[in-house]
């Protein structure tokens, strides 16, 4: 076990609708990521929060936004679902800051269907 | 852009023998991060081993370890004494010493058969 918790672990949307991810991470860490797993495919970066703060972004569309909480949990916020957004929604904490980037440990996921 | 290739979709192994994963990439960086995932059927990712591109020497944990030539742009991974639980998809992952994600490749499924 990571200490990484993810949830829901599996959620249903149609079209359209709106949806919210949420990851809780490892005691002592300060940094979140999170990706987004196709399919039969590896994870793509979507963004990390350091310190509440976005730092930086992989090539998602602004639909897809975050937050970052001062206890250093996160969410992954998702509107106007489209049916390609169905994935695993992964999340991973670290801790960040100076020197060399440090281990990302990853939550179980949350399984999203979009219907 | 960092891209990572691994050209084995599936890879199966009888208990107790070895087996070894492809990985190659493409970076103009010179100081990079290199790793071994593995997700098994809960979904999970779990770190295998990391690699400093500045180390020569290969690193290793326990069963496993890893061939890495920096100038063929390689990163093969070696499971030796194959185990049960060692059955899950397997990712080849990179990151830029100063970077903040990781770019992974699209995994090998290693079934390992008793």
């Amino acid at each position: 076990e990571t200490g990484v918790t993810q949830s829901p672990t599996h959620l249903i949307k149609t079209r359209g609708q709106q949806v919210t991810l949420r990851c809780s991470s490892q005691s002592g860490h300060n940094t979140v990521s999170w990706y987004q797993q196709a399919l039969g495919q590896g994870p793509q970066f979507i963004f990390q929060y350091y310190r509440e703060e976005e730092n930086g972004r992989g090539n998602f569309p602004p639909r897809f936004s975050g937050l970052q909480f001062p206890n250093y949990s996160s969410e992954l916020n998702v509107n106007a679902l489209e049916l390609d957004d169905s994935a695993l929604y992964l999340c991973a904490s670290s801790l960040g800051g100076t020197g060399p980037p440090n281990i990302q440990y990853f939550g179980a996921g949350t399984r999203l269907s979009v219907l | 852009a960092q891209t990572v290739t691994q050209s084995q979709p599936e890879m199966s192994v009888q208990e107790a023998e070895t087996v070894t994963l492809s990985c190659t990439y493409d970076t103009s960086e010179n100081n990079y991060y290199l790793f071994w995932y593995k997700q098994p059927p809960s979904r999970q990712m779990i770190l295998v081993i990391r690699q400093e591109a500045y180390k020569q020497q290969n690193a290793t944990e326990n069963r496993f370890s890893v061939n890495f030539q920096k100038a063929a742009k390689s990163f093969s991974l070696k499971i030796s004494d194959s185990q049960l639980g060692d059955t899950a998809m397997y990712f080849c992952a990179f990151m830029k010493a100063a970077g903040n994600k990781l770019t992974f490749g699209g995994g090998t499924r290693v079934l390992v058969k008793p």
